[in-house]
This record gives C-alpha cells, sequence and structure tokens, in this order.
C-alpha cells in the first residue's frame, strides 16, 4: 500500500448505528486530519493530530469521536449520526502541521439513513 | 472570518489554450498556498504549492502569488480534457495547522 489509504470506502448507516472509519498513511508523516467534504461548500476541518496528540476540535459535535493510537493510523468513530452528517470524509496527512502540503486519501462516502 | 474565495465557474476553455484560475484570501498572514485538483467522485490531489512571491513552474502547471495584493492563480497550458476537474485553492496561515480552502473552481475544457 502506498500514499494514504482509507476504509471503508462506501458506508451507509442508521442514525441509531455505531461504526467507525480507518485511515492508514505509509508515508512517514506526523500529522493526520479529518475533513468534511459537503456538496457546495468547502472542505472542513474537523480533527488534526500531531505525534498523535490531538491539536485542534474544529467545534466538532461529540457524535464523532477521533482516535490516534500512532502516527500512521487515524480513526473517527461514528455515533447517532444525523441525515446532515451524510458526506465525503477525508484523511490527509502531512509531513507537520505547519506550512506542509498535504496529501488526501480517498474518502469514505457516508450516508445517514 | 479568514476565508479564501474562488470563482465557482463553470469555466469552459478549448482544447489547448491557457486556463486561468484564480484565488484571493483574506488573512495577510498566510504563509504557505497550494492548488488541488479533485475530479468528480474522487478526493484532491495536490497539483502545485508555492510560499514566495512570483510564479512557480511545473510542466503545464504555473502558480502565481502576489501577497500584497492576497490572490493566488493557477495557469493550465495547453488543457486537454482531462483536465476537466474542479480546482481547489487552500491556504495555510504561517506556523498554523489551519488550512482553509476555497469552494473550487469547476473547469472544463471541450475537445
Amino acid at each position: 500500500e502506498t500514499g494514504v489509504t482509507q476504509t471503508p470506502r462506501h458506508l451507509v448507516m442508521g442514525m441509531t448505528n455505531k461504526k467507525s472509519l480507518k485511515c492508514e498513511q505509509h508515508l512517514g508523516h506526523n500529522a493526520m486530519y479529518w475533513y468534511k467534504q459537503s456538496a457546495k461548500k468547502p472542505l472542513e476541518l474537523m480533527f488534526v493530530y500531531s505525534l498523535e496528540e490531538r491539536v485542534e476540535n474544529n467545534s466538532v459535535p461529540s457524535r464523532f469521536s477521533p482516535e490516534c493510537p500512532n502516527s500512521s493510523h487515524l480513526f473517527l468513530h461514528l455515533h447517532t449520526l444525523q441525515p446532515e452528517d451524510s458526506a465525503l470524509y477525508l484523511c490527509a496527512s502531512s509531513q507537520d502541521v505547519s506550512y506542509n502540503e498535504q496529501f488526501f486519501g480517498p474518502g469514505t462516502r457516508l450516508t445517514v439513513l | 472570518q479568514k476565508e479564501v474565495e474562488q470563482n465557482s465557474g463553470p469555466l469552459s476553455v478549448p482544447e489547448g489554450a491557457i486556463a486561468s484560475l484564480n484565488c484571493t484570501y483574506s488573512d495577510r498572514g498566510s504563509q504557505s498556498f497550494f492548488w488541488y485538483r479533485q475530479y468528480s467522485g474522487k478526493s484532491p490531489e495536490l497539483i502545485m504549492s508555492i510560499y514566495s512571491n512570483g510564479d512557480k513552474e511545473d510542466g503545464r502547471f504555473t502558480a502565481q502569488l502576489n501577497k500584497a495584493s492576497q490572490y493566488v492563480s493557477l495557469l493550465i497550458r495547453d488543457s486537454q480534457p482531462s483536465d476537466s476537474a474542479t480546482y481547489l485553492c487552500a491556504v495555510n496561515m504561517g506556523g498554523t495547522y489551519k488550512y482553509i480552502f476555497g469552494t473550487g473552481t469547476r473547469l472544463k475544457v471541450l475537445a
């Protein structure tokens, strides 16, 4: 595997379900990010981790819970989501949190029924 | 409110022409600037990064930065139908992890 990978690629869940999104980067980077991309809106930064430490929680509802067990893996745990949470969820990584170019994974297309 | 603004388009250019995409930003402290290409249903792909005033060329792509006027542009020479995509401008304020993205400009290259 190369670059940034994400699983699953597609997810359909009910509002009462609990699911997790997984991201893995194979670039040796120190920073990882979760973004939400909704139609007609710019990418919204959700969470930022630097060396496994969360450095940003961008006013995200508590029904989204991130986890970074090591610098290569990032999870987004989902529970009791709302239909308006349906979007493309993108993981990205960069060498460090400042200045650097970010590289994105393929994303998870989430549909909440 | 720190913002990055782009014309949503679509910008239509004939094959072989130069496509010019523009982006303005509001935060004067911004230090790093990026262009991403996003095909429909796919994730953003980094095309160019630029950090200092002037032009930076990479193949058919040229990024231009003018910090005094707070704009950054992307020129695509010899446009091809495969260049048809949405182009996202992203700005990072120096020394922070806050990347602000524009809504993107949709480019259509007509064969």
